[in-house]
């Protein structure tokens, strides 16, 4: 598998359910990095979490790293259909600098 | 604070054409990186520049592309002649210190006919 593997490639559930998607990586890592996309438009950054950190929140966001698994989670809690978007994981490896990129998840959010 | 930006949204040029791309990033950004989305692909990196300099173009396809960053400001992305497999979404990202969260732009949707 590639760099920022993320499982799975699409999930469908109801609005007020819990989404979460699992991100996989190769390499050693600074930081991972986990962004949204709506169709069309850019990327939107969520949330930054170190290679010493373990879990993260941020609003209805959690986001956990296991770097002897080397894998990450987003959790997205109480999901509106706002939240319907494609979902990246990227990796921030150690000694570069520019993002490595998973192919994303396409959650879809029924209202 | 205005985000990043990027001209035009859209591009159709014919095969063989010239197309540059312009990135505005965030005010007082010193890190600059341009990535690409060919279809049904994973988001690429291109390249990344410190101010005016390239730090790492390791991710440029071939010298059909060319980055400048004149005066560590804006910078632009030429692709000439461009082919049909230079079609997709090129995106550009700024951060104030390395190894910080990249901000996004909108895009350029390039479409190579």
């Amino acid at each position: 598998s590639q760099q920022g593997e993320e499982d799975p490639q699409a999930l469908s559930i109801q609005e007020g359910e819990n989404a979460t998607m699992n991100c996989s990586y190769k390499t050693s890592i600074n930081n991972l990095q986990w962004y949204r996309q709506n169709s069309g438009r850019g990327l939107v950054h969520l949330i930054l979490i170190r290679s010493n950190e373990r879990e993260k929140h941020s609003g209805r966001l959690r986001v956990t790293l296991d770097t002897s698994k080397k894998s990450s989670s987003l959790l997205i809690t109480a999901s509106r259909a706002a939240d319907t978007a494609s979902y990246f994981c990227a990796t921030v490896d150690t000694g570069r600098r520019a993002l490595t990129f998973g192919s994303g998840t396409r959650l879809q959010v029924q209202p | 604070e205005a985000g990043v930006t990027q001209f035009p949204s859209h591009s159709v040029i014919e095969k063989g054409q010239t197309v540059t791309l312009r990135c505005d990033p965030i005010s007082g950004h010193d890190n600059l990186y341009w990535y690409r989305r060919v279809m049904g692909k994973e988001i690429k990196f291109l390249l990344h520049f410190v101010k005016e300099s390239k730090q790492d173009e390791s991710g440029m396809p071939n010298n059909r592309f060319l980055a400048e960053r004149t005066g560590g400001t804006y910078s632009t992305l030429k692709v000439q002649p461009a082919e049909l497999e230079d079609s997709g979404v090129y995106f550009c990202a700024s951060s104030q210190e390395v190894g910080t969260t990249q901000y996004f732009g909108p895009g350029t949707r390039l479409t190579v006919l």
